[in-house]
């Protein structure tokens, strides 16, 4: 079946604009992560979707991020602002929920570069 | 911080020879898991080790779990050229099913 799907693959943006990232989450999985790598790092939690309950938001770095998902699917990671030190590839992931939904499921990642 | 520490950063084989990734880490633990990452691609699980467990094996990978020393090794045996990429470990924290900490990754190149 269809995994986790990101988009776009790749973002150049200018200092200072806002940018939206988009995460499909594999049909039927609850629970939605979105991680940051920057280059050679591992990576960093940002925020966490699980069904209709709030979301675990922080890891978010600073007020300028904030996602949203909608319908319990489709999630949005936007960044408002961007700076420089923004640059990173984001990478969203989703589980299924029950005891065995530890395992999670990654999408290839949007490469942010701030110019 | 980072909860997973990998050890080493870097790690250059033969192929056919074994390769040992090992993770460090500092809190208690509900489970460790281990993930692959190719130059382009996402992450993919490989294997998840619970609290109670010692030790599993999944084909050719083989890891371990020392909670005593909160610590995880990661073992390839037969290493292949496609085997080359980064690994990461990953902790989630007794509590939290769900909120994995990533260490920086071992990257591993399988020289044919």
């Amino acid at each position: 079946g269809a995994g986790v799907s990101q988009s776009p693959s790749n973002k150049v943006t200018e200092k200072g604009k806002d940018v939206e990232l988009r995460c499909d989450p594999i049909s039927g999985h609850t629970a939605l992560y979105w991680y940051r790598q920057s280059l050679g790092q591992g990576l960093e939690f940002l925020i966490y979707f699980q069904g209709n309950s709030a979301p675990d938001k922080s890891g978010l770095p600073s007020d300028r991020f904030s996602a949203e998902r909608t319908g319990g699917s489709v999630s949005t990671l936007t960044i408002q602002r961007t700076q420089q030190e923004d640059s990173a590839v984001y990478l969203c992931a989703s589980t299924p929920t029950g005891r065995s939904s530890y395992e999670q499921y990654f999408g290839p990642g949007t490469r942010l570069t701030v110019t | 911080s980072q909860q997973g520490e990998e050890d080493p950063q870097a790690l250059s084989i033969q192929e056919g020879e074994n390769a040992t990734m090992n993770c460090s880490y500092k809190t208690s633990i509900n489970n460790l898991q281990w993930y692959r990452q190719n130059s382009g691609r996402g992450l993919v699980h490989l294997i998840l080790i619970r609290s109670n467990e010692r030790e599993k094996h999944s084909g050719r990978l083989r890891v371990t779990l020392d909670t005593s020393k909160k610590s995880s090794s990661l073992l390839i045996t037969a290493s292949r050229a496609a085997d080359t990429a980064s690994y990461f470990c990953a902790t989630a924290p007794t509590g939290s099913n769900y909120k994995l900490t990533f260490g920086k990754g071992t990257l591993l190149t399988v020289n044919p």
